[in-house]
């Protein structure tokens, strides 16, 4: 079985732009989750969705937004993009989205760089 | 908010050998989840161990096995019979059983190198 898929693999941006992310999960689950990995430091948790809808959402600015499809793949969406913005956004899937769905399966990141 | 405390920036160890890294998490909640990941060069997350709160059994993974002290809020990995595979990051990360959300929060990260 395939496991969570991102794409882009690497991405270079302008400041000011805007940027999509996408990721697949892993097939049968439903919960998507995006976090942003900064060089050197731990992924920090940007967002969740589950079965469409937003479950969670971490201390990020309204410049970011994601939304979950039909079929659970979901989209991270950067607009007027800053240079504070480059790192490795990565998109981990689970089960579920409560209690119970405590593995998550990290895909292997969207290096995104501004410059 | 939770935070986790990773006080090693790196370690090394022989091949073969016992190494231990260290986590504390900071948390009023009763209730929650401890994961240890690691992340090699290649980028991608792998989980390499887990701990429920309620648990009083220490966790243990092939050659992995954790000590938690919940009253010390501390949350160890001990890798034994280290291999040049282990090489990687390895971060301890927190989940709140409190919230709806499957967010986890993460440490800074521990960079584990092995020497043959």
């Amino acid at each position: 079985d395939a496991g969570v898929t991102q794409s882009p693999t690497h991405l270079i941006k302008t400041r000011g732009q805007h940027v999509t992310l996408r990721c697949s999960p892993i097939s049968g689950h439903k919960s998507v989750s995006w976090y942003q990995q900064v060089l050197g430091q731990g992924p920090q948790f940007i967002f969740q969705y589950y079965e469409k809808e937003e479950r969670g959402r971490g201390n990020f600015p309204d410049r970011f937004s994601a939304r979950q499809f039909p079929n659970y793949s979901s989209e991270l969406n950067v607009n007027a993009l800053l240079l504070g913005d480059s790192a490795l956004y990565l998109c981990a899937s689970s089960l579920a989205g409560g209690a119970a769905a405590y593995e998550q399966y990290f895909g292997p990141g969207t290096r995104l760089t501004v410059t | 908010a939770q935070t986790v405390t990773q006080s090693q920036p790196e370690m090394s160890v022989q091949e073969a050998e016992t190494v231990t890294l260290s986590c504390t998490y900071d948390t009023s909640e009763s209730d929650y989840y401890l994961f240890w990941y690691k992340q090699p060069p290649s980028r991608q997350m792998i989980l390499v161990i887990r701990q429920e709160a309620y648990k009083q059994q220490n966790a243990t993974e092939n050659r992995f096995s954790v000590n938690f002290q919940k009253a010390a809020k501390s949350f160890s990995l001990k890798i034994s019979d280290s291999q040049l595979g282990d090489a990687a990051m390895y971060f301890c990360a927190y989940r709140s059983l409190q919230t709806g959300a499957n967010n986890l929060f993460f440490g800074t990260g521990t960079r584990l190198t092995v020497i043959p």
